[in-house]
């Protein structure tokens, strides 16, 4: 099975601008989340989608926005870029049967740069 | 609410050292608590779980122990390798809940 996949995995942008990045799971999961991770910050959770709803927050500013499509594809978009959205953001997916034990599976990232 | 505390980084060792990498958390509920590992460059790879109290996960010489008693999932392993170079981080979730990450831990074994 292929592992999720993210695209692009950089990308250079400046101030001001948006962005959008995606993330395709693993076949037949149903669940996505995203984070951003940074040195000073660590891992922080942004959001997770579930059947096209999402499911849970985290604590960003509503420039960061996502959605999940009906093949479980999803994507996130950042508008009016700052310097400190500089990050790796990770996607991730899990099966979701209806346990909380399911393991979540991360894709490689992308690299945002903002100038 | 949930949380999760790990020790600070970053840790050197040597090869064939032992390791300890400290990880205790807050829950409201029953957790199943994970170790994540990620290399250089890479994302993060389930290392280990355990899905109940007094469980013991383990995978690739790791391993790992659910106390409820001490709200513990300290990671363990006997022999370090130079390999094992990474960022380690504990994660809980419950159900319905997103994951919660500790800040992770660097380890750098030297040889």
């Amino acid at each position: 099975k292929a592992g999720v996949t993210q695209t692009p995995r950089y990308l250079i942008k400046t101030r001001g601008q948006q962005v959008t990045l995606s993330c395709s799971p693993i076949s037949g999961h149903r669940s996505v989340s995203w984070y951003q991770q940074t040195p000073g910050q660590g891992l922080q959770f942004l959001f997770e989608y579930f059947s096209e709803t999402q499911r849970n927050k985290g604590n960003f500013p509503g420039r960061f926005s996502g959605r999940q499509f009906s093949n479980s594809r999803s994507e996130m978009n950042v508008s009016t870029l700052e310097l400190g959205d500089s990050a790796l953001y990770l996607c991730a997916s899990s099966l979701e049967k209806g346990f909380h034990t399911d393991t979540q599976y991360f894709g490689p990232g992308t690299r945002l740069t903002v100038l | 609410g949930n949380s999760v505390t790990q020790m600070e980084g970053p840790v050197t060792l040597s090869e064939e050292a032992f390791l300890t990498i400290n990880c205790t958390y807050t829950a409201t509920g029953y957790p199943s608590l994970f170790w994540y590992v990620q290399y250089p460059g890479e994302g993060l790879q389930l290392l280990l779980k355990a899905t109940k109290a007094d469980d013991k996960g383990s995978n690739k010489g790791f391993e790992a122990t659910y106390r409820k008693e001490t709200t513990s999932f300290h990671l363990e392993k006997g022999s370090v390798q130079v390999s094992d170079s990474a960022v380690y981080f504990c994660a809980l979730r419950e159900t319905g809940n997103q994951f919660y990450f500790g800040t992770g831990t660097s380890l750098t074994v030297i040889p």
